[in-house]
């Protein structure tokens, strides 16, 4: 149980356009979901944390209006990366947790290229 | 502000044990967890202490201090397949956020 699966896997995209990577939980219905970004040999920062049908709250530094986040149902959130650069070409990961539990489960991450 | 420490790297022995320490400063605490992440991949979970003490798991064990804000990650009977980093993370209670450490790369040698 606890699965936690991502769409797509990699992307490779051009400077200037748009990039939706979505996050579902497979099993189980998910009260929060995290999103992270991951630089190569680096640790995961969190970027914001969804909850169904509310915003999102974004943690200091992150751009909301760059990072757009939408958690539209109890098992699927999505961010859109909007005007992509260069410098936003990262492994974004995101997590889930349900209501009895702390844990988070990762899903498998997105490896996002541009150009 | 959020402070989480532990070692860059570590190289040890195929069938040998390795101990990997983290210590925290962070405001809020509601629990330690440990992960581990192959290269690509995302973080799988292998460990959660939020009281005093040890939990083992088969060969993996985990170690928790809150009044020394100190953890450690033991592994047993190291497999090659146990080369990977590991990452240490404290939930700060409020919304659940995690606040990851570097994360440690073990390298296990034959």
């Amino acid at each position: 149980g606890a699965v936690v699966s991502q769409h797509p896997s990699w992307v490779i995209c051009k400077s200037g356009t748009s990039v939706k990577i979505e996050c579902r939980s497979l099993d189980f219905q998910a009260t929060t979901m995290f999103w992270y970004r991951q630089f190569p040999k680096q640790s995961l920062m969190l970027m914001a944390t969804s909850n169904e049908g509310s915003k999102a709250t974004y943690e200091q530094g992150v751009e909301k209006d760059k990072f757009l986040i939408n958690h539209a149902s109890l098992t699927l959130s999505t961010l859109t990366v909007t005007s992509a650069h260069p410098e936003d070409s990262s492994f974004y990961i995101c997590s889930a947790t349900h209501s009895s539990t702390d844990t988070q489960y990762f899903g498998p991450g997105t490896r996002l290229t541009v150009l | 502000g959020q402070n989480i420490d532990q070692p860059t790297e570590m190289t040890a022995t195929e069938g040998a044990i390795v101990q990997i320490n983290c210590t925290y400063q962070t405001s809020g605490f509601n629990g330690l967890f440990w992960y581990q992440q192959h290269a690509g991949e995302a973080p799988t979970f292998l460990s959660y202490n939020v009281l005093d003490g040890l939990e083992e798991k088969g060969r993996f064990s985990s170690f928790l201090s809150r009044s020394k804000g100190y953890s450690y990650l033991l592994l047993k009977e190291l497999q090659m397949k146990d080369s990977a980093s590991y990452l240490c993370a404290v939930n700060r209670a409020a919304g659940n956020k995690l606040t990851f450490g570097g994360g440690t790369r073990v390298l296990v040698k034959p």
